[in-house]
């Protein structure tokens, strides 16, 4: 079945560093989205991609949706404390019904103030 | 809007006991998901609904498990006996149509002991 590697597992940054993590594919998506989780809640979606090519930025983060389709990055500017969590990377095709989203392992962020 | 309610967020119970969760979507939300997160396997999509009925139930992982949709509000997730390797946290998440990011539930932490 289709995998995610996601990179990163960990990442330990002073705040105000940028950080960048990526998700790699055996095969191509129709969309990817990226989440955060914070401990003892669910995943978040921070932002869907839907297009070959397409940067898309929320805030101090952007995403991007590989050409290839098989890949996406997602970079945080300026890091801050409230950014620690787990990203996940998300990959979906769809089709007459819903398909469903796969994910990766998870990168984990610790910013020291 | 309250989001996706899951309940108990927390349940301890012995081995062999019957487990049930329960989930509420988002109103207007086609999509119901269940995931289960571990360490060692990440979030893993178990079964999900659209218009409540099941549609792909293969992450299900023995006759142990098994998921109703009654009606478009309410889903449960049931463990019957459960067994200490169930532990896990449990994840409903809802979407509005095909394509569209997830909206996850805050989880049920389940430990069976």
């Amino acid at each position: 079945g289709q995998q995610l590697n996601q990179s990163p597992q960990s990442m330990f940054i002073q705040e105000g560093e940028d950080v960048s993590m990526n998700c790699t594919s055996s095969s191509i998506f129709n969309t990817w989205l990226w989440y955060k989780q914070e401990p003892g809640e669910g995943p978040v979606l921070l932002i869907a991609l839907y297009k070959a090519g397409e940067l898309t930025s929320n805030g101090r983060l952007t995403a991007q949706f590989g050409i290839t389709r098989k890949d996406s990055f997602l970079n945080i500017s300026a890091s801050i404390p409230s950014d620690v969590g787990i990203y996940f990377c998300a990959g979906m095709n769809y089709g007459g019904s819903q398909g469903n989203l796969i994910f990766g392992k998870g990168t984990k962020l610790s910013v020291k103030p | 809007d309250a989001g996706v309610i899951q309940s108990p967020r927390h349940e301890v119970t012995e081995m062999g006991q019957e487990v049930t969760l329960r989930c509420k979507p988002i109103s207007g939300h086609d999509y119901l998901f269940w995931y289960r997160q571990t360490m060692m396997r990440g979030l893993e999509l178990l079964i999900y609904f659209n218009n409540n009925v099941p549609i792909d139930d293969s992450g299900m992982p023995e006759d142990r498990f098994s998921a109703k949709m009654p009606n478009a509000s309410f889903s449960t997730l049931k463990i019957q006996p459960s067994e200490p390797r169930d532990s896990a946290v449990y994840f409903c998440a809802s979407s509005p149509r095909g394509g569209q990011g997830y909206t996850f539930g805050s989880g049920t932490r389940l430990t069976v002991v």
